[in-house]
């Protein structure tokens, strides 16, 4: 199975200031990996995924990072705003079998805490 | 895009009754639906795995004889806790992967109150 760790649990920046969360997962055959953004009372969010024959994916203010070598895979948020606040969640397919999602369910990361301070 | 309908949002059973949570993927075919159960301020847990027209595949520790799951159709998937108890009480979340692979879709998951 896949062992996904995440830090920080808790990360508070200014209003403007970038954010970054960082993860590890412990399966070399893992090629799938999201981020989801959970408000209170609501499900995940999916704000961005990568799979693993590229390095880099940017959507906007959001970005993330895949080091295969050293697996791990990270979140970037620049500019950050109020509405940002939330609890972020790396994930990474269960099993040795994935292929980009479909078949295997998902192990995540424990969240990270984001508070946007004005 | 991808949209996965789940219901009720919030329901609050009596100790020993049963509920059933259901899961509908919207505009697509979800070959294969999971369930999950997050605890307060926790992560997501997996607790099953459901492909079309077979039987739940249930990770360690997780009942499948309390937590029922039916996945009769490529739309839809049903949850039912069974002889619920207090300790129950958590926030149940599906999601659906579809056909070709594309990602997960979350509903927006299920309030169980057990009193």
């Amino acid at each position: 199975g896949e062992n996904v760790e995440q830090h920080p649990s808790t990360l508070s920046v200014q209003e403007g200031d970038s954010a970054v969360i960082k993860c590890t997962y412990s399966d070399s055959a893992s090629n799938y990996f999201p981020w989801y953004k959970q408000e209170l009372g609501k499900g995940p969010q999916l704000i961005i995924d990568i799979r693993s024959n590229v390095g880099e994916k940017k959507d906007q203010r959001i970005a993330v990072t895949l080091n295969k070598t050293a697996k791990h895979f990270s979140l970037h948020i620049t500019e950050t705003q109020p509405e940002d606040s939330a609890v972020y969640f790396c994930a990474a397919p269960w099993g040795d079998r994935s292929s980009g999602g479909g078949a295997d369910g998902l192990t995540f990361g424990k969240g990270t805490h984001l508070i946007i301070q004005p | 895009g991808a949209v996965v309908s789940q219901h009720p949002s919030r329901v609050i059973c009596k100790s020993g009754t049963s509920v059933k949570i259901e899961c509908r993927s919207l505009d697509f075919q979800a070959t294969t639906m999971f369930w999950y159960r997050q605890f307060p301020k926790q992560s997501l847990m997996l607790m099953a795995t459901s492909n079309e027209g077979s039987k739940a595949t249930y990770e360690q520790g997780v009942e499948k004889d309390k937590f029922l799951i039916n996945h009769a159709s490529l739309t839809l998937s049903t949850l039912t806790v069974t002889s619920a108890h207090p300790e129950d009480s958590s926030f149940y979340i599906c999601s659906a992967a579809s056909r070709p692979k594309e990602g997960y879709t979350f509903g927006s998951g299920t309030r169980l109150t057990v009193v």
